[in-house]
Formats: C-alpha cells, structure tokens, sequence
C-alpha cells in the first residue's frame, strides 16, 4: 500500500499570504496530482505532474513533483479566501490506474 | 457534458436496512471508480472498474458491500446489511483510463 502523507493537516493564514503544503511517501509514483475539495462537493483536479522535478503554474498556484517522484509541494503566492478547501494529492504507480489519495491539507484563507 | 451523476445526494436509513446508491459515469470514460470519505480515515477507494469488469476490489470492506456495473453507463454500490459505521460520504469518479479523476458529488449516508 502506497501511503501518502500531507502537511500541514490543517492552516490559517490571512488572505495575502503565501504558503506551500507538502505530499510526500516512500513509495515511487508514475504521476501525482492535485485536487481541491469544497464543502459538500467532490475532489476537483487541479493538475498532474509526470516528471522528476516537473514543475507546473496554474496562476497563483505552483506545483512541483520531487526528483524521485515521491513527494510533491503546492506554493499559493498572495492567498485569496476563494483558495479556501481540501487539498488532497493522489499518486498512482506504472500499470496501475488506482489512485491513492494522500491524507488531506484543509486551507483557510481569512479576509 | 453532466460530468459524473450520483444518487441520492444524502441518505439517511435504520441499521439493517439495504442502502444502493447509484453513479452514471461520464459519457465515453472506460474507468469507474467508488470512494469512501470519512474525517478519520479520508479518501478510500472501495472498488474500481475497467471497461465494466471489476478490477481490484481490496478496498471493499467486508461482504456486506457490493458493487456491480451492468453496462458502460451505471454503476450501483450496495450495502446490505447497512451499520451506522458505515456512515459516510461515497464518491464514484470516473477516468478516460488516464488516472485524471472527474468525481460525483457524492452521496451522504447515515445509519442510524
């Protein structure tokens, strides 16, 4: 079992701040993405990296996936309370389309 | 496109009670997958389909639940008898066999 773990669990910050959540595991992963999750709705795909030291922007949102593909950070530059929600990273291994969802960063951004 | 469908949106039903819920995938996705979210153990995959057949059904927790997918376009996840730790949200997504997951909104259940 591929076991992702997320930090922080959970983080308040005021809205303009900055701030970076981490994903990370022992194990090596074909691809990594990131979902974003409001109350009463699914998981929404923000974006999927590929390679070791991919690093993709999504407007204030950058994403990164380690060298070795076993962990990946999310950077919000100038948080908005609209940022507010569930982060979750899910990694899946070659052959293998299951995902495993990593352990959740909940995000308040504070007006 | 609808994106994924699921119902009920909530469910609410008496320990021992069968419970079904349903999902209608996206038009044209090969991959259907079930999820149980909780605050304790948060997102964990139950079962998954490929092109209809089950492919991995390890995460289903005991015999209790069952999962069938008659055809391309629905797919039913039964909990039969129903307990109240089964209470939770159950997500089903689906996948162009990408592993780009597109989610329902779920379905709240709780057993009382």
């Amino acid at each position: 079992t591929q076991l992702l773990e997320q930090s922080p669990q959970f983080l308040s910050i005021q809205e303009g701040e900055n701030l970076t959540v981490y994903c990370n595991s022992s194990s090596v992963f074909s691809s990594l993405q990131w979902y974003r999750q409001e109350p009463g709705e699914g998981p929404v795909l923000l974006v999927t990296v590929v390679t070791g030291g991919e690093v993709k922007k999504l407007k204030r949102l950058t994403f990164q996936f380690g060298d070795a593909r076993k962990d990946s950070s999310l950077h919000i530059t100038a948080a908005q309370p609209g940022d507010t929600g569930l982060y979750l990273c899910a990694g899946d291994v070659v052959g293998n389309e299951k995902l495993t969802f990593g352990t959740g960063t909940r995000l308040t951004i504070i007006p | 496109d609808a994106g994924v469908i699921q119902s009920p949106r909530h469910e609410v039903t008496e320990m021992g009670q069968e419970v079904t819920l349903r999902c209608k995938p996206i038009s044209g996705h090969n991959s259907l997958f079930w999820y149980r979210q909780t605050m304790m153990r948060g997102l964990e995959l139950l079962i998954y389909f490929n092109n209809n057949v089950p492919i991995d059904d390890s995460g289903m927790p005991e015999d209790r639940f069952s999962a069938k997918m008659p055809n391309a376009s629905f797919s039913t996840l039964k909990i039969q008898p129903s307990e109240p730790r089964d209470s939770a949200v159950y997500f089903c997504a689906s996948t162009l066999g990408d592993s780009r997951a597109f989610f329902g909104q779920g379905t709240r259940l709780t057993v009382v």
